[in-house]
């Protein structure tokens, strides 16, 4: 079962940021938070991930709150090539091998 | 090293018959995944190997389904009298031991059985 919850889709202008919010209510202690996204006819593509810190790397930021109940994606400058639907998963310690368990994501939209 | 490659993009066969797709992981990855996508929803696990040790099965994976990985490299899975059910896109990944950047997925192949 899914532990995430996101918006099943939203819009972002061109050039702008796009946010992308994910509820983890029930995250436990060792569980990190991953991003993936997954473009129209590919596979899903690693984005980022993180414990409690703020992570940022060359494709996006990765924001979770104190509390690690919920957490967002920050694309800093949306490009139309960003459309895809966003995955947020949470998963145990990232060196156990446990699979990776996809809720239904979010479907960003960029527009120009 | 290109990535994870998956063979064929696409197939489409008759109901009832047997198809085989391959996974070519990225060649220093011992972890190796199989999911299922179908239209609309998030990829759902189906098996996953450590070498060539399968060491995990879903429920979703049906006696209809088996999947291999005989010198832990490449990995087959193959699916028996196929159902209308079975179209989907079946999805192929690859992680080493000590994950620093998640899975590697391939592009998938499409299955459409008719």
């Amino acid at each position: 079962d899914a532990k995430t919850t996101q918006p099943p889709s939203m819009d972002c202008a061109e050039g702008r940021a796009a946010n992308l919010p994910c509820n983890h209510s029930t995250i436990s202690g060792n569980e990190y938070v991953y991003w993936y996204r997954q473009i129209h006819s590919q596979g899903p593509q690693y984005i980022i991930h993180g414990l409690k810190n703020n992570e940022t790397n060359e494709m996006a930021s990765l924001i979770i709150t104190e509390d690690r109940k919920s957490s967002t994606l920050i694309l800093p400058h949306a490009t139309l090539r960003d459309t895809a639907v966003y995955y947020c998963i949470v998963r145990p310690n990232n060196n156990a091998g446990n699979m990776l368990t996809f809720g239904g994501g979010t479907r960003l939209m960029v527009k120009p | 090293d290109t990535g994870v490659s998956q063979d064929p993009r696409h197939k489409i066969t008759k109901r009832g018959q047997n198809v085989t797709f391959r996974c070519d992981p990225i060649s220093e990855h011992n972890r190796l995944y199989w999911y299922r996508q179908t239209l609309g929803q998030g990829p759902e696990f189906l098996t996953y190997f450590q070498n060539e040790a399968q060491l995990e099965k879903s429920r979703l994976l049906s006696d209809r389904f088996s999947a291999e990985r005989p010198k832990g490299s490449f990995s087959t899975l193959e699916i028996q009298r196929t159902e209308q059910g079975d179209s989907a896109m079946y999805l192929c990944a690859s992680s080493p031991r000590r994950e620093a950047y998640g899975y590697t997925f391939g592009s998938g192949t499409r299955l459409t059985v008719v």
